[in-house]
């Protein structure tokens, strides 16, 4: 039972343009949400993350935008920079539980020059 | 500030041996979780801790597997009778008090043959 579906397997974007990566969950219980950033060989690092208060959380380049209705959640990265080509995995958590994650398959994307 | 560290980096094992796999967290940090990430898959959680007690080993996949954590703070991954659907990357993470975000280690390649 995949709680945490990222349906993309991967996305090429040309640099500069905007890259949207999208999840979609299943259980209504989750209330916190992240999304991490993997490079081959490292630990995933964490990118950015929103509260089920909210609608839109932005950080610099990164917007995460979550649709509760839906049960759907996106991460916009815009201009997209070459160092941003990784695989990006989104994860979702029931804050007043133990903190453990649920991910997502996760999504490669590579950005051309 | 050193992150979280795991060793070793690399594991080649035999069908049937046990593997003890290692965890040092971000000093100071009172949980620590344990998920490991099977080829093309997301990261699947394993177990939690908070300080030296393991109040959630729902994700260990069988009694194969067994951890512990000492002194709140290194952690031990134990696998014995290892299979080859074991061969994974496990990864650990930890988090502060005010559970902002877990920082994850590089993780442990095992393959077992």
């Amino acid at each position: 039972d995949q709680q945490v579906k990222q349906n993309s397997p991967s996305l090429s974007v040309q640099e500069g343009r905007i890259s949207i990566l999208n999840c979609d969950y299943t259980n209504s219980m989750f209330d916190y949400f992240l999304w991490y950033k993997k490079y081959p060989a490292e630990g995933p690092t964490f990118l950015i993350s929103i509260s089920s208060i909210k609608d839109k959380n932005e950080d610099g380049r990164f917007t995460v935008f979550l649709n509760k209705s839906a049960k759907h959640l996106s991460l916009h990265i815009v201009p997209s920079q070459p160092g941003d080509s990784a695989v990006y995995f989104c994860a979702a958590t029931v804050s007043s539980n133990t903190g453990k994650l649920i991910f997502g398959q996760g999504t490669t994307l590579q950005v051309k020059p | 500030g050193a992150g979280v560290s795991q060793s070793p980096s690399n594991k080649v094992t035999e069908k049937g041996k046990d593997v003890e796999l290692r965890c040092d967290p971000i000093s100071g940090h009172t949980a620590l979780y344990w998920y490991r990430q099977s080829l093309g898959q997301g990261l699947e959680f394993l177990i939690y801790f908070q300080g030296n007690s393991a109040p959630d080993k729902s994700g260990l996949p069988s009694d194969r597997f067994s951890a512990e954590r000492t002194g709140g703070s290194v952690s031990t991954l134990t696998i014995q009778r290892t299979q080859q659907e074991d061969s994974a990357v496990y990864l650990c993470a930890s988090e502060g008090r005010g559970r902002e975000t877990q920082y994850f280690g590089p993780g442990t390649r095992l393959l077992v043959l």
